[in-house]
């Protein structure tokens, strides 16, 4: 099993839908859990942070179940400037592997007016 | 504040070739990686340094040097560049374990 997957889309949904991006890790160890988005020819960059009770961030909700490692984005009200690849990152445990982060190859984004 | 710059940010090498990419943080960040990243493969890590004066392999480390010249500033080293060494070269600091990871604009490097 690889240590973070994925479905690599690509997703081609309406502007103002609602969209759900999933994502699984392999380690029972890791610890942080994040979501990036990276834009075509741009560096990733942070999009939010996954908490264990669930976090919220305007349009975007991150949930985190650890039992099943699974973890999901969803946006909502989607805009044409949500189009990119979305990364689901996660950490390698604790000790050394708190220091070492495991991406996800994305899932693309494509919102269409 | 910057953040995390990289040098270059192209760059065509002849096989053979040698080259230093440059990479410098002004976030306070204690910790600084190398990843490279290819079509349909994902970020993989080359090369990280958790503290100043530590770094260690990851993922793909062969045929790449680093050196961790202070807290700012964490190189890396092409010795003899290969054609499979074409890519995309991102840095990027961390301030702590269990953290974020941010990121530089990257470094597009062509070998031919």
């Amino acid at each position: 099993r690889k240590e973070v997957e994925q479905d690599p889309g690509p997703f081609n949904v309406p502007e103002g839908a609602t969209v759900a991006f999933n994502c699984t890790y392999s380690n029972s160890a890791s610890q942080s859990f994040f979501w990036y988005r990276q834009d075509c020819r741009k560096e990733p960059k942070l999009l939010m942070s996954v908490y264990s009770s669930g976090n919220e961030d305007g349009r975007f909700t991150a949930q985190l179940n650890r039992a099943s490692q699974y973890i999901s984005l969803l946006i909502r009200d989607s805009k044409l400037s949500d189009s990119a690849t979305y990364l689901c990152v996660v950490n390698r445990g604790s000790g050394a592997g708190s220091y070492q982060l495991t991406f996800g190859k994305g899932t693309k984004l494509s919102v269409i007016p | 504040n910057a953040g995390v710059t990289q040098t270059p940010k192209f760059q065509v090498l002849k096989t053979g070739q040698s080259m230093t990419l440059q990479c410098a943080q002004d976030m306070n960040h204690n910790s600084m990686y190398w990843y490279r990243q290819d079509p349909g493969m994902g970020l993989r890590l080359i090369y990280y340094s958790a503290s100043e004066g530590t770094t260690d392999k990851g993922e793909v480390p062969n045929g790449y040097n680093v050196s961790r010249l202070n807290k700012r500033e964490f190189s890396l080293r092409l010795e003899s560049a290969a054609p499979s060494q074409t890519s995309v070269y991102f840095c990027a600091s961390m301030v702590a374990g269990n953290q974020p990871q941010h990121f530089g604009d990257g470094t597009r490097l062509s070998i031919l």
